[in-house]
């Protein structure tokens, strides 16, 4: 009954390899977003995504590209893995209606650490 | 854009002992400000949060103050236990729209028993 639920929880490969990450609300929700926690614990969002609109941190190399196939869904998916990108990985969800009381906090996902090799 | 400064990095208290985590934040049209809770290996969890329409709230053990003006807010934690023991983030945003909040950098409360 988890309400934003990514899987793997673990993801160990190799430089060069391509990866996905999946996503899954069942809130409701209006927008998903992925973040990169880096070993500083900093919280670097990555991208944000509605039925209307994708908005890219352009830091974001453009290896990494988002993929939602309807609105309960925003998959990350990661070309030509770098040892750089090795951090962990949350999917969050947010209601994003205009005007609704406490309706903009995130729910976020478990996480998926990604170790690159 | 926006930027979101957290004060202290690190905070070790004393069982018992009240906490307190400050932010400040650049742009003034910011009106959402959440704070997120993280323990170890999990996900960081919502809090409590506040709109700039409002100058505090409380929920049990946990405060939060915006002052607009200053442009900064607080988390209080008083009667702090060890299982208070995690990274807090700040963060702020503008209600509404694809408005991303931003986050602080994170302060590691570390509560001894």
């Amino acid at each position: 009954d988890t309400a934003v639920s990514q899987t793997p929880k673990y993801l160990v490969t190799q430089m060069g390899n391509d990866k996905s990450i999946k996503c899954e609300q069942n809130l409701g929700h209006d927008t998903m977003y992925w973040y990169k926690q880096d070993s500083k614990k900093f919280l670097k969002i990555m991208f944000s995504y509605n039925n209307k609109e994708l908005i890219i941190n352009e830091t974001v190399p453009n290896r990494f590209s988002p993929k939602s196939p309807d609105k309960a869904h925003l998959n990350l998916h990661i070309n030509s893995l770098e040892l750089g990108d090795s951090a962990v990985y949350f999917c969050a969800s947010s209601q994003g209606i205009e005007g609704v009381q406490g309706a903009f906090g995130y729910t976020f996902g478990s996480g998926t650490r990604l170790t690159v090799v | 854009g926006e930027n979101v400064e957290q004060h202290p990095s690190t905070l070790s208290v004393q069982e018992g002992d009240s906490a307190v985590i400050k932010c400040t934040y650049s742009d003034s049209a910011s009106n959402y400000f959440p704070w997120y809770k993280q323990e170890l290996g999990k996900r960081p969890q919502l809090i409590i949060d506040i709109r700039s329409n409002v100058g505090e709230k409380k929920d049990q053990r946990i405060a939060v103050t915006l002052n607009k003006t200053a442009k900064h807010f607080s988390l209080h934690i008083t009667e702090t236990q060890p299982e208070d023991s995690a990274v807090y983030f700040c963060a702020a945003s503008l209600s509404g729209g694809s408005y991303i909040p931003t986050f602080g950098r994170g302060t590691s409360l570390i509560v001894h028993p």
